[in-house]
């Protein structure tokens, strides 16, 4: 088990609405990762957060936003839910050093939109 | 043990027997590439890492083999058993993210 936690683990929500999942990350680790994980897909990277910045992005839309606490947890938000936001939300942390390195995720939050 | 070829969905071995999950990656310019284990209703778990300096790298049970010619990526479970029945991805680092392959779905029969 990684040190890593996620909350909550299951949400349901309704579309247009807006979402906020939080992560701690793992004791001595500086950087979170997001990604989401549609059924029977891998992980898609939808941002890190470094030093409470934004530090790499991927190709995900302005709705979903993200931030980075002095205590290195982060949250993911999400607004104007669409239904294909249906998915697992994984947080990975590392500790950044200069170049990748491993990335240890969370349980996950499943989220459903209706 | 049972090997395939690049990226089969699904592996079925029995209890005992090599495992062997492939993998093919798209950027040449990766350097880092790891292996997740994910089961059912939980987050990947970190099995083993390479970076592109390497071809080969071993770990316990496991190992890791490289091919930047051809970009591919392998890994090797030794002996497998009931609980290394999963999901196993591989995925590439450039930069900040990591890139996931498809995963490869193994089920150990006992």
């Amino acid at each position: 088990e990684t040190g890593v936690t996620q909350s909550p683990t299951h949400l349901i929500k309704t579309r247009g609405q807006q979402v906020t999942l939080r992560c701690s990350s793992q004791s001595g680790h500086n950087t979170v990762s997001w990604y989401q994980q549609a059924l029977g897909q891998g992980p898609q990277f939808i941002f890190q957060y470094y030093r409470e910045e934004e530090n790499g992005r991927g190709n995900f839309p302005p709705r979903f936003s993200g931030l980075q606490f002095p205590n290195y947890s982060s949250e993911l938000n999400v607004n104007a839910l669409e239904l294909d936001d249906s998915a697992l939300y994984l947080c990975a942390s590392s500790f950044y050093g200069g170049s990748t390195d491993t990335q240890y995720f969370g349980p996950g939050t499943r989220l459903t939109v209706l | 043990g049972e090997s395939v070829g690049l990226h089969l969905p699904t592996l079925s071995v029995q209890e005992g027997d090599n495992s062997i999950i492939n993998c093919a990656y798209s950027n040449s310019a990766s350097d880092y590439f790891i292996w997740y284990k994910q089961e059912s209703g939980k987050g990947p778990q970190f099995i083993i890492d390479i970076r592109s300096n390497m071809d080969k790298r071993q770990g316990q049970r496991v190992t890791v083999l490289l091919n930047k010619t051809v970009k591919h990526l392998s890994l090797q479970i030794a002996a497998t058993q009931p609980g290394d029945s999963a999901v196993y991805f591989c995925a590439e680092g450039a930069g900040t993210a990591l890139i996931f392959g498809k995963g490869t779905t193994l089920s150990v029969s006992s």
